[in-house]
């Protein structure tokens, strides 16, 4: 099916540990990015990618790492996971801003415990 | 840091009635603007966009006001349903950096709930 697709929907795991959300989408959008949702702050760009092998920082990169080999694949991965980073997490892909807008991931709820 | 955010964080209304939900922003350079619906358990939806060339634009059942002058953004829904109820975020995007695309700063959110 055509469409952006996260997995895992849930996932718990402990503090300390390495831990990779998945982002795919089917439409081969030039860009893709990751937000972090918690209550207060919205939604939060963490990292974005223009294009296959082309990735750069948002307001928020600090613990997390992304790679970016496909064009319809965007892994986001925690190196070392910790509490403030349990959150929602939304994976994004756009065409072109203005054409196209953003179309968003169902989302990864992390719980880091 | 420039940032995008909202009057008010909650809105009750009655079913068939209008709504409202306004939005301030900041940045002077942003281009373009999105608002969001987002429902319980689900991503962010795209409702309507506008241009920071353009003053009003319309949808279906929804309208998109912009004010340069003030920095404020509206969104106003027509005949608001019960499905409706949701959190709505404006978003701005500023290309001020030139590249092709811009990222999306968010607001905080309204969540409007709508009565039967």
């Amino acid at each position: 099916d055509a469409g952006i697709t996260q997995s895992p929907r849930y996932k718990i795991t402990e503090t300390g540990r390495q831990v990779t959300l998945m982002c795919h989408q089917t439409w081969s959008h030039s860009y893709m990015f990751w937000y972090r949702q918690d209550l207060g702050h919205g939604l939060r760009l963490i990292y974005y990618s223009a294009a296959a092998d082309i990735t750069d920082k948002g307001e928020v990169p600090d613990g997390y790492v992304v790679s970016r080999s496909k064009t319809e694949n965007f892994p986001l991965t925690l190196e070392s996971a910790t509490r403030s980073q349990t959150s929602v997490y939304f994976c994004a892909s756009s065409g072109g801003f203005e054409v196209y807008g953003y179309t968003f991931g169902s989302g990864t709820r992390l719980t880091v415990v | 840091g420039e940032n995008v955010g909202l009057h008010l964080p909650t809105l009750s209304v009655q079913e068939g009635d209008n709504s409202i939900i306004n939005c301030a922003y900041s940045n002077s350079a942003s281009d373009y603007f999105i608002w969001y619906k987002q429902e319980s358990g689900k991503g962010p939806q795209f409702i309507i966009d506008i241009r920071s060339n353009m003053d009003k634009r319309q949808g279906q059942r929804v309208t998109v006001l912009l004010n340069k002058t003030v920095k404020h953004l509206s969104l106003q829904i027509a005949a608001t349903q019960p499905g409706d109820s949701a959190v709505y975020f404006c978003a701005e995007i500023s290309n001020a950096g030139g590249t092709s695309y811009g990222k999306l700063t968010f607001g905080q959110g309204t969540i409007l709930t709508v009565h039967p």
